[in-house]
């Protein structure tokens, strides 16, 4: 079945305890993105990679990083993880551009830093 | 600053009613994408218009794209209950960032 599995799907922490959000994919998506989810705020993308070893920053990257080692995966890395980071996140992936495929969304990560 | 702008926020309809949800924005883009969430999920991928003047249809859904009017629209026909979720529209730059619109929560009641 074709899908985008992040883990851990609920996370209970602590402030400047770091902590890793996996997402894999398993289509052979070139493009895979995380975004945000605030309400009021709607999704707000972090980060965006085309393809492995290329990422780039998208509107809310301050305290995140990522890394694109192997096509399927495209973790999330809170170094410091702070109160105002509490929030839905959703990794997504997709074909390269000009296929015209819309994204696919993984079920969500809820994180609470407390 | 590029900004994506959905109205309503909120729609509270009644069952075979029709209504329309507005997508603009303030950039050029030649694609963009309307997505389906249910409290509590994930997103789900209704339509892809990918140039000017595209129209797709699904069931009781019908998305265009105006790109010279900077424009999208999600028109419901006959609205029924399994319709209430929230609607996002989503512009793609360029750069392959995509920005989303905060979202039209709709509610269909009865």
């Amino acid at each position: 079945e074709a899908q985008v599995t992040q883990n851990p799907r609920y996370l209970i922490t602590v402030t400047g305890k770091k902590l890793t959000v996996t997402c894999s994919q398993n289509m052979n998506h070139e493009y895979m993105s995380w975004y945000r989810q605030d309400p009021g705020l709607g999704l707000r993308q972090i980060y965006y990679s085309m393809n492995v070893e290329v990422t780039d920053k998208g509107d809310v990257p301050e305290g995140y990083k990522v890394s694109r080692k192997e096509k399927r995966n495209f973790p999330l890395i809170l170094e410091s993880p702070s109160p105002n980071q509490t929030s839905l996140y959703f990794c997504a992936s997709s074909l390269w551009r000009g296929s015209g495929q819309p994204q696919h969304f993984g079920d969500g990560t809820r994180l609470s830093i407390l | 600053e590029l900004k994506v702008e959905q109205n309503p926020l909120f729609l509270s309809m009644q069952e075979g009613k029709n209504y329309t949800i507005y997508c603009n924005y303030s950039t050029t883009s030649d694609r963009l994408y309307w997505y389906r969430q249910d409290p509590g999920k994930s997103l789900e991928s209704l339509f892809v218009l990918l140039s000017n003047g595209a129209v797709k249809q699904e069931g009781r859904l019908m998305a265009s794209l105006d790109t010279k009017a900077r424009l999208s629209t999600l028109h419901i026909t006959a609205a029924v209950h399994d319709l209430s979720a929230t609607y996002f529209c989503a512009v793609v730059l360029n750069t392959d960032k995509l920005i989303f619109g905060t979202g039209t929560r709709l509610q269909v009641f009865p």
